[in-house]
């Protein structure tokens, strides 16, 4: 079964819209992470947000937010007010220890920007 | 703080030949983690480094290696290459393995095309 799953495989948004990336993941240890990274063209992978299994409150940092949802297990990264620059590839990833705590990745959502 | 740094950035090379890849880690942080990115087969974890010591090792054949000297650079090496081993190969580098919490932060990768 797939652990981490990232059923969007691209996804068009209009500049200065709001847009989510779904993640959903399956672990059944009580702690683990989940990680969002964007890749441009460029390739390097850009880390942006994390967020615990024992936070209690949604991980943001600046345009991006974490919608975490435990008991769904899904954490979508939600990017505020897009920028033509956010235009890239988009990861999901989890660290458990069943997997000792490498990291899992999913698939990626392709994330086009429309000016 | 400077960040991940691999070199080279690309790479050609034939069938048969063999490769060693560089990563230098942010400085303080002691371990080190290389994935393979391929279009086909996703982003799959190669191995990680942490104390001079292998920690852990994906699903790879042995032709695939690596170490870590005492200054936490890390180099891998590919033996007999492949077509298939052709992919963008990326480091990253934390401050403990072993932790959930931990962000893992990549440098800028190697584009390796094998002929």
């Amino acid at each position: 079964a797939q652990k981490i799953t990232q059923t969007q495989p691209g996804m068009f948004v209009q500049e200065k819209e709001a847009v989510t990336l779904d993640c959903t993941y399956d672990t059944s240890d009580p702690s683990y992470g989940l990680f969002w990274y964007k890749q441009p063209s460029s390739g390097e992978m850009i880390f942006l947000i994390y967020q615990g299994s024992y936070d209690q409150q949604n991980a943001t940092e600046g345009r991006y937010s974490l919608n975490f949802q435990k008991a769904r297990k899904s954490a979508n990264l939600v990017i505020s007010a897009s920028q033509l620059g956010d235009s890239a590839m988009y990861f999901c990833a989890m660290r458990e220890p069943d997997s000792n705590y490498q990291l899992i990745w999913g698939a990626g959502t392709k994330l086009i920007i429309k000016p | 703080k400077a960040g991940v740094t691999q070199t080279p950035r690309y790479l050609i090379k034939t069938r048969g030949q063999q490769v060693t890849l560089s990563c230098s880690p942010i400085s303080g942080h002691r371990s080190v983690s290389w994935y393979q990115q391929t279009p086909g087969q996703g982003l799959q974890f190669l191995f990680e480094y942490f104390s001079e010591t292998q920690r852990n090792k994906g699903n790879f054949p042995g032709r695939f290696s690596g170490r870590q000297f005492s200054n936490s650079r890390s180099e891998m090496n590919v033996s007999t290459l492949e077509l298939g081993d052709s992919a963008l190969y990326l480091c990253a580098s934390s401050l403990e393995p072993g932790d959930p919490r931990e962000t893992q932060y990549f440098g800028p990768g190697t584009r390796l095309l094998v002929l």
